[in-house]
C-alpha cells in the first residue's frame, strides 16, 4: 500500500539553524512525486518544493532542499537559516500513478527566537 | 494569493441546518479536490473530481454532497451535519499528471454546534 511516513510529530529549533524534516515513503510505482508543504495558523497549504522519482538531482528552492534518498525510500526536507515564520506544519505528500496525493500526518515545527 | 478562492472562511452551523461549501479556480486545471483536516490527523481525501467528473469518493457519509457544475468551480453541500465534521476544509486544484502540484484554497473552518 501506499504510504507516507512522518515520525516528528513536532520539532523545536533555534532560528538561523539549518533543520531537517524527515519523510518516508512506500511505493511500489516507477514514477511517482514528491511534495513537501507548509500549513501556517491561518490554514491555507502553501507548496514550498517538489522532487520528481527520475529527477537525477535534488531539488532546491531557495531556503527549501529536498534531501532525496531513493534506494531508502526518503525524501527530507532542509530548510537552511530558519527563520521564525518557518513556524508551522509541514506536510510531506506522494503523488501516486493515479495522480492523487498521499499524505503524511505533518510535523509541527516551531522556531525559537 | 494561490488562484484558489474558498468562501465562506468561517462557517458555524447548527445540526439542522443546510449550508454549503464554495470553491472556484481560475488556474485552468482540469482536477478540483475536497480534503478535510480534523485536529491531530492527517488530511482525508473526500472527493476528486476530474474534467467535472467524479472519480474518487472515500467513503464520505452522504451528510457531504459535492457538486461540480463546471471546471472551475467545486461546491461541498452540507446538511444535518454532527459536531465531529467541525475540521476545516480544504479545497484544491491541479493539473492531471504526475508533476501537477495541487494548489490549495485557504480553506473553510467548519464548526458544528
Amino acid at each position: 500500500a501506499q504510504k507516507i511516513t512522518q515520525t516528528q510529530p513536532g520539532m523545536f529549533v533555534q532560528e538561523k539553524e539549518a533543520v531537517t524534516l524527515d519523510c518516508t515513503y512506500d511505493t511500489s510505482d516507477p514514477s511517482y512525486g514528491l511534495f513537501w508543504y507548509k500549513q501556517p495558523s491561518s490554514g491555507e497549504m502553501i507548496f514550498l518544493i517538489y522532487q520528481g522519482s527520475y529527477d537525477q538531482q535534488n531539488a532546491t528552492e531557495g531556503r527549501y532542499s529536498l534531501n532525496f534518498q531513493k534506494a531508502r525510500k526518503s525524501a527530507n526536507l532542509v530548510i537552511s537559516a530558519s527563520q521564525l515564520g518557518d513556524s508551522a506544519m509541514y506536510f510531506c505528500a506522494m503523488r501516486d500513478s493515479n495522480y492523487q496525493l498521499i499524505w503524511g500526518a505533518g510535523t509541527k515545527l516551531i522556531i525559537k527566537p | 494569493e494561490t488562484g484558489v478562492t474558498q468562501t465562506p472562511r468561517h462557517l458555524v452551523m447548527g445540526m439542522t441546518n443546510k449550508k454549503s461549501l464554495k470553491c472556484e479556480q481560475h488556474l485552468g486545471h482540469n482536477a478540483m479536490y475536497w480534503y478535510k483536516q480534523s485536529a491531530k490527523k492527517p488530511l482525508e481525501l473526500m472527493f476528486v473530481y476530474s474534467l467535472e467528473e467524479r472519480v474518487e469518493n472515500n467513503s464520505v457519509p452522504s451528510r457531504f454532497s459535492p457538486e461540480c457544475p463546471n471546471s472551475s468551480h467545486l461546491f461541498l453541500h452540507l446538511h444535518t451535519l454532527q459536531p465531529e465534521d467541525s475540521a476545516l476544509y480544504l479545497c484544491a486544484s491541479s493539473q492531471d499528471g504526475a508533476r501537477g502540484r495541487a494548489f490549495f484554497g485557504q480553506g473553510t473552518r467548519l464548526t458544528v454546534v
